[in-house]
């Protein structure tokens, strides 16, 4: 069964420290995976992909994830957080070859402490 | 990137009324879209796939008549809350796709019905 696993419902940091959001899965074939940010109210907006290119993926806002096979993990980090970066961030994984359906993670709450 | 449409933003309706949410792909084609749910402070969870020119495909559990999912043509799919009722006002996001270039998300909707 495929699946995506976020550790951590909340995450706070100060700002300017580095964000850490961290987003495991599970798949018994090669995967597409996703970090996708949403503001309240909003919809989701992509901040990076990654789609069995480079392993190091950089995004928009300072972002980037590392695609980690062995330890079949797509971690998103930002080395110094600013305070437009509150909000809830989703990881999600696809498969090409299953209807482009998407499967996402329950979601992690990013609080930025001035 | 790719732009997805969603309109309203918000709508608040009476309890046996229907409700027209309408999902459209600015500049691009899409085949399929997908309709979300998400309760707050929770992930989204898909409803239904929706595909141009043939019934849409539901979740397990989404009552197909009484979410009726149209996607007439390539640019828009829309979504009409039958007989709406107090439980199922929650946040409803629409997605398309691009290839393998992630889902692009519509800004969502909020719905609640009185």
């Amino acid at each position: 069964a495929q699946s995506v696993t976020q550790l951590g419902s909340h995450v706070s940091v100060s700002e300017g420290a580095l964000v850490l959001l961290r987003c495991n899965y599970s798949s018994s074939v090669p995967p597409y995976l996703f970090w996708y940010v949403q503001y309240p109210n909003q919809g989701l907006q992509l901040l990076l992909k990654y789609t069995s290119a480079a392993t190091l993926v950089k995004g928009i806002n300072g972002f980037e994830a590392e695609f980690k096979k062995s330890e079949t993990s797509f971690h998103l980090t930002k080395p110094s957080a600013h305070m437009s970066d509150a909000a809830e961030y989703f990881c999600a994984v696809s498969f090409p070859n299953t209807g482009n359906q998407f499967y996402f993670g329950t979601g992690t709450s990013l609080t930025v402490i001035p | 990137g790719a732009v997805v449409s969603q309109h309203p933003s918000w709508v608040i309706c009476k309890s046996g009324t229907s409700v027209k949410i309408e999902c459209r792909s600015l500049d691009f084609q899409a085949t399929t879209m997908f309709w979300y749910r998400q309760f707050p402070k929770q992930s989204l969870m898909l409803m239904a796939t929706s595909n141009e020119g043939s019934k849409a495909t539901y979740e397990q559990g989404v009552e197909k008549d009484k979410f009726l999912i149209n996607h007439a043509s390539l640019t828009l799919s829309t979504l009409t809350v039958t007989s709406a009722h107090p439980e199922d006002s929650s946040f409803y996001i629409c997605s398309a796709r691009t290839g393998t270039s992630g889902a692009f998300f519509g800004q969502g909707t909020r719905l609640t019905v009185v």
